[in-house]
């Protein structure tokens, strides 16, 4: 079946970066692009950025130009979202969602908890 | 920036009621409109796409409707595992961008 699985909870202090993964399974991993949302505590959701899989061409929200890089390894299936200089209001939970046959995004990752801490 | 405007923000319903929650978008995004339904803790669930289409395994109770900037996601029968939060999404043009949720509580 399809699905995306992100790795664990990440604990950061301001200026880290985290970088977080999400490995597919269940279908052609090319041929299919991953977003990356994030969620801040008690917030609703806040599209980052895209990756196509088949090239690595990706797109960003403005917002985090200079900050966000996506990229993908198509040996393991595992599309990475990497955020750096972190700050206090990166604390989110950060979700893969993969655009699978309705150009929505069709399935999620369970989520990853990132903490911003000093 | 396509700002997406979800009313109400929240709302009290009975189990059995009809619920209906609209999604206006500040620009015209055709049909590229997605409904979903998250509950506490866990990621979203895609419930619509193309602003009517259903998603795979999603029951019927759910629909939606609209084009243009108005639409709507209307529950026929609210059940007891439908309390959550709803949201909408443009994907008509980057950055993807999202409604700020409607909470479906227990009257």
């Amino acid at each position: 079946q399809v699905q995306v699985v992100q790795s664990g909870a990440e604990v950061k202090k301001p200026g880290a970066s985290v970088k977080v993964s999400c490995k597919a399974s269940g279908y052609t991993f090319n041929s299919y692009y991953i977003h990356w949302v994030r969620q801040a505590p008690g917030q609703g959701l806040e599209w980052m950025g895209i990756i196509n899989p088949s090239d690595s061409r990706t797109r960003n929200a403005q917002k985090f130009q200079g900050r966000l890089t996506v990229t993908r390894d198509t040996s393991t299936k595992t599309v990475y979202m990497e955020l750096s200089s972190l700050r206090s209001e990166d604390t989110a939970v950060y979700y893969c969602a993969l655009e699978y046959n309705t150009s929505s995004f069709d399935f999620w990752g369970q989520g990853t908890l990132v903490t911003v801490s000093s | 920036d396509i700002q997406m405007t979800q009313s109400p923000s929240s709302l009290s319903a009975s189990v059995g009621d009809r619920v209906t929650i609209t999604c206006r978008a500040s620009q015209g995004i055709s049909n590229y409109l997605a409904w979903f339904q998250q509950k506490p803790g866990k990621a979203p669930k895609s419930l619509i796409y193309a602003a009517s289409s259903l998603q795979s395994g999603v029951p019927s109770k759910f629909s939606g409707s609209g084009s243009g900037t108005d639409f709507t996601l209307t529950i026929s029968s609210l059940q007891p595992e439908d309390f959550a939060t709803y949201y909408c999404q443009q994907y008509n043009d980057y950055p993807l961008t999202f409604g700020g949720g409607t909470k479906v509580e227990i009257k």
